[in-house]
């Protein structure tokens, strides 16, 4: 069984410019949650799509989109990058809103 | 907004001790999961409780939920080098179902 798939794995970006982080769920999981996590720190929630409609997102500016597909496959847009935003960006799949999460490996962005 | 808080930020054990994190919410939560994440790697699930003072055990770990369901600990025994890595509770919202994650205990052994 595949698990979850993010990528790119690593991407560097220039301050201004935009990004698309794209993650696979485990087949069957119809909940795809985005996290910001920042070194030293804990996941930040970014946002939660539950069958292919938002159920939550947390405290990001309007800079950061969301969306998922009809095969539950997710994307992550960041415009505007400021430096700020380099983080590890980890995408986490659920079978459904209340069980465990499996994260990908996730993408770490670099913003210089 | 719901927040999960965790304690201590570090934790320096000598092998062979016994050590507990600890983890509060803002809010009643759903159910607490707790995570382990190793250097360089991603978030990996452990447990998952859901029951009012539930108390589940593995091997040496030994994770508790609150009476009140607002908070939680892990306690590890006779702490073994494998247990490096940083240790994360995550509470699970009872209405919005958002699963909100603690800063970590990050957990080093002196052999």
């Amino acid at each position: 069984d595949a698990g979850v798939t993010q990528s790119p794995t690593h991407l560097i970006k220039t301050r201004g410019q935009h990004v698309t982080l794209r993650c696979s769920p485990i087949s069957g999981h119809k909940s795809v949650s985005w996290y910001q996590q920042v070194l030293g720190q804990g996941p930040q929630f970014i946002f939660q799509y539950y069958e292919k409609e938002e159920r939550g997102r947390g405290n990001f500016p309007d800079r950061f989109s969301a969306r998922q597909f009809p095969n539950y496959s997710s994307e992550l847009n960041v415009n505007a990058l400021l430096l700020g935003d380099s983080a590890l960006y980890l995408c986490a799949s659920r079978l459904d809103l209340n069980t465990e999460a499996f994260f990908g490996q996730g993408t770490r962005l670099t913003v210089v | 907004g719901q927040q999960v808080m965790q304690i201590p930020q570090y934790q320096h054990v000598q092998e062979g001790e016994d050590f507990t994190t600890y983890c509060n919410s803002s809010t009643t939560l759903s159910n607490i999961q707790w995570y382990k994440q190793r250097p360089g790697g991603h978030p990996v699930f452990l447990i998952q409780l859901v029951k009012s003072g539930e108390v589940k055990k593995q091997k040496r770990l030994t994770f508790q939920f609150g009476e009140a369901k607002k908070n939680s600990s892990l306690h590890i025994t006779a702490t073994q080098t494998t247990d490096v890595g940083t240790y994360f509770c995550a509470g699970l919202g009872s209405n919005d179902y958002k699963l909100s994650f603690g800063a970590g205990t990050t957990v080093t052994v002196r052999a």
